[in-house]
């Protein structure tokens, strides 16, 4: 079974880069993840599927300011020129076996 | 443009059944490779999979609720729904529908509604 890891908070300031971090168990490097953004009263929000070989395809609507990146079984999200309306939880999920799996979320505190 | 729209009570007594409807609107929900689902999320908790349908009839879903849940779908009127038995105040969540693309062995949610939430009362 597949486990997503996820740093439970992260925050950055107005303007600066963050770079959120999935990692997925150890043997399961070749999966893609999607990243999800949450918001209350938003609903979520898909922002991208990104694969091991470091491809991804945005939402759409998703602003340039959001990118992907891989590196063996960790799957990255980052933003860059944060802005207020980033401020959110963002989650990983990938699948396999017929089943899909969420890692934790990370609450994204912009400052 | 696809939208979705989640319906039904919010509010089901415990040991009821909690069951709620997803209208798609702007698309038909019988192209491949999209397939819709239901995931759930506790007020402070994370999101968790509840279960998916494809337009002919196949079902997918989470096996630590298998046994108490059932998903449909009825193209002809672009909707999809599920059912949830036997509920508990465990089962007081944000409700999403949400399109799920399988694409090239993929299969990501890709398009989400805004939710509703479900209280279970004693």
């Amino acid at each position: 079974q597949v486990v997503l890891t996820q740093s439970p908070s992260a925050s950055a300031s107005l303007g600066a880069s963050v770079k959120l971090t999935c990692t997925l168990t150890s043997g399961h490097g070749s999966l893609a993840v999607a990243w999800h953004q949450v918001q209350p009263e938003k609903g979520p929000r898909y922002l991208m599927i990104l694969y091991s070989n470091d491809s991804h395809t945005k939402g759409d609507g998703v602003p340039d300011r959001f990118s992907g990146s891989s590196s063996g079984t960790d799957r990255y999200l980052t933003i860059s020129s944060l802005q207020s309306g980033d401020e959110a939880d963002y989650y990983c999920q990938t699948w396999g076996s017929d089943n899909v799996f969420f890692g934790g979320g990370t609450k994204l505190t912009v400052l | 443009q696809v939208q979705l729209q989640e319906s039904g009570p919010g509010l089901v007594k415990s040991s009821g059944t909690l069951s709620l409807t997803c209208t798609v609107s702007g698309g038909s929900v019988s192209i491949y490779p999209y397939f819709w689902g239901w995931v759930r999320q506790p007020p402070g908790k994370g999101l968790e999979w509840i279960a998916t349908v494809y337009y002919d009839g196949s079902t997918y879903y989470n096996p630590s609720l298998r046994g108490r849940v059932s998903i449909s779908i009825d193209a002809s009127k672009s909707q999809f729904s599920l059912n949830l038995n036997s509920v508990t105040a465990a089962d007081t969540a944000f409700y999403y529908c949400a399109r799920h693309n399988k694409w090239l062995a993929s299969w990501y949610f890709d398009l989400w509604g805004r939710g509703t939430l479900v209280t279970v009362s004693s």
